[in-house]
């Protein structure tokens, strides 16, 4: 079946780190794959997002490429912020539907 | 654009009440999904609607139940309330059937069951 596994948070760092959350994803067919992001209080917004393989999806300094030989769409920041503090979800849109399945979310914590 | 709006905000009910979830999509958008996030279970499908007929169900019990208006504003209803039922209600509305091609959330309703 379709699921996805993000790495088990809460991941902890100080600004201006380099962060990785690693999201893999079991599939048959060629899913879309997405990070979406909830900040506190908020419901979730689409951060970036990538079709096919090999696309790279970018957006506020976030990147993730969707390696299919690896099954991965691990999510990277050059930098952290302060601001970047929230709950990181990884989700697959299965090629046979389009029902999202999600990832448990990642819990993001930036210390000044 | 107006984007996706949920009332109440919060709610707090007793065990064995029932309560009446709302939710405006975007407009033009037809297709409203439904999930119960937890701290515990995190991020769960409850149901999706789309020009007013169920497209979609996750694994909840009858107690759950949804409908969808001409307007394309949707309502969740929740029956004989549980403790367990405690939950952030989130709902994301998309273009078309199922979710794509991408879907934006409202803010939530936070439910306490007391």
């Amino acid at each position: 079946g379709n699921s996805v596994t993000q790495m088990e948070g809460p991941v902890t760092l100080s600004e201006e780190a380099f962060l990785t959350i690693n999201c893999t994803y079991t599939a048959t067919g060629y899913p879309s794959l997405f990070w979406y992001v909830q900040y506190p209080g908020e419901g979730l917004q689409l951060l970036l997002k990538a079709t096919k393989a090999d696309d790279k999806g970018s957006n506020k300094g976030f990147e993730a490429t969707y390696r299919k030989e690896t099954t991965s769409f691990h999510l990277e920041k050059g930098s952290v912020q302060v601001s970047d503090s929230a709950v990181y979800f990884c989700a697959l849109r299965p090629d046979s539907n389009y029902q999202l399945i999600w990832g448990a979310g990642t819990k993001l914590i930036i210390k000044p | 654009k107006a984007g996706v709006t949920q009332t109440p905000r919060y709610l707090i009910k007793t065990r064995g009440q029932q309560v009446t979830l709302s939710c405006s999509p975007i407009s033009g958008h037809r297709s409203v999904s439904w999930y119960q996030q937890t701290p515990g279970q995190g991020l769960q499908f409850l149901f999706e609607y789309f020009s007013e007929t169920q497209r979609n169900k996750g694994n909840f019990p009858g107690r759950f139940s949804g409908r969808q208006f001409s307007n394309s504003r949707s309502e969740m209803n929740v029956s004989t309330l549980e403790l367990g039922d405690s939950a952030l209600y989130l709902c994301a509305s998309s273009l078309l059937s199922g979710g794509g091609p991408e879907q934006f959330f409202g803010p939530g309703t936070r439910l306490t069951v007391l």
